[in-house]
């Protein structure tokens, strides 16, 4: 069964990057049955997909944030990674990696599970 | 981007009782080529990540209660709780995976009357 677990700082300055792992185990991240993704939810607000990623390494982003956000993968590591950049106090949020399944027929992920215990980032100087 | 609206916000039952939580989708969610409903909900309690309660509108995820079902095709859709227990006090969340992106609604606080 698969599990996530993010890592990362805790506390970002304004107009630094941000940068998050998550560690997969439980199965490949090679694997062509998942896509990789992020999504974040500022305190006492809604859920956002940043964006997600292919084992071939084919990526969505969010439109919204698309200019500043990076995601990889690091398949020695079974990782993957999120970095977003020119960061304000808006981007303060619990941060969540999570699988989707590869959708056959749309091409696209599907529901997101299984989800990590998510972690919390601070923008602030 | 596809909009995804919930409600009520918020919604307050008594234990026992029946809570229905409405999501409407702002274009069809309903894929033609396998005639499924790209629509997923969730449940959120303090301090922990959403989990996954129900896929394909209607599909319940495995060890998920049989009091919880979801229903509708097209752009409406429901998530029913048959009979309220304690442990279902949660925020509720609807989401759209037709597209990219995906998009959530706004959730929707569910209470003990």
């Amino acid at each position: 069964q698969l599990q996530l677990q993010e890592s990362g700082p805790g506390l970002v300055k304004p107009s630094e990057t941000l940068s998050l792992t998550c560690t997969v185990s439980g199965g490949s991240i090679s694997s062509s049955s998942y896509y990789w993704g992020w999504i974040r939810q500022p305190p006492g607000k809604g859920l956002e997909w940043i964006g997600s990623i292919y084992y071939s390494g084919s990526t969505y982003y969010n439109p919204s944030l698309k200019s500043r956000v990076t995601i990889s993968v690091d398949t020695s590591k079974n990782q993957f990674s999120l970095k977003l950049s020119s960061v304000t106090a808006a981007d303060t949020a619990v941060y969540y990696c999570a699988t989707s399944t590869y959708d056959f027929w749309s091409g696209y992920p599907n529901w997101f599970d299984p989800w990590g215990q998510g972690t919390l980032v601070t923008v602030s100087s | 981007d596809i909009v995804m609206t919930q409600s009520p916000d918020s919604l307050a039952v008594s234990l026992g009782e029946r809570a229905t939580i409405n999501c409407k989708s702002s274009q069809s969610v309903l894929y033609s080529s396998n005639n499924k409903n790209y629509l997923a909900w969730y449940q959120e309690k303090p301090g922990q990540p959403p989990k996954l309660l129900i896929y394909w509108a209607s599909t319940r995820e495995s060890g998920v209660p049989d009091r919880f079902s979801g229903s509708g095709s097209g752009t409406d859709f429901t998530l029913t709780i048959s009979s309220l227990q304690a442990e279902d006090v949660a925020v509720y969340y609807c989401q759209q995976y037709y597209g990219t992106p995906p998009t959530f609604g706004q959730g929707t606080k569910l209470e003990i009357k």
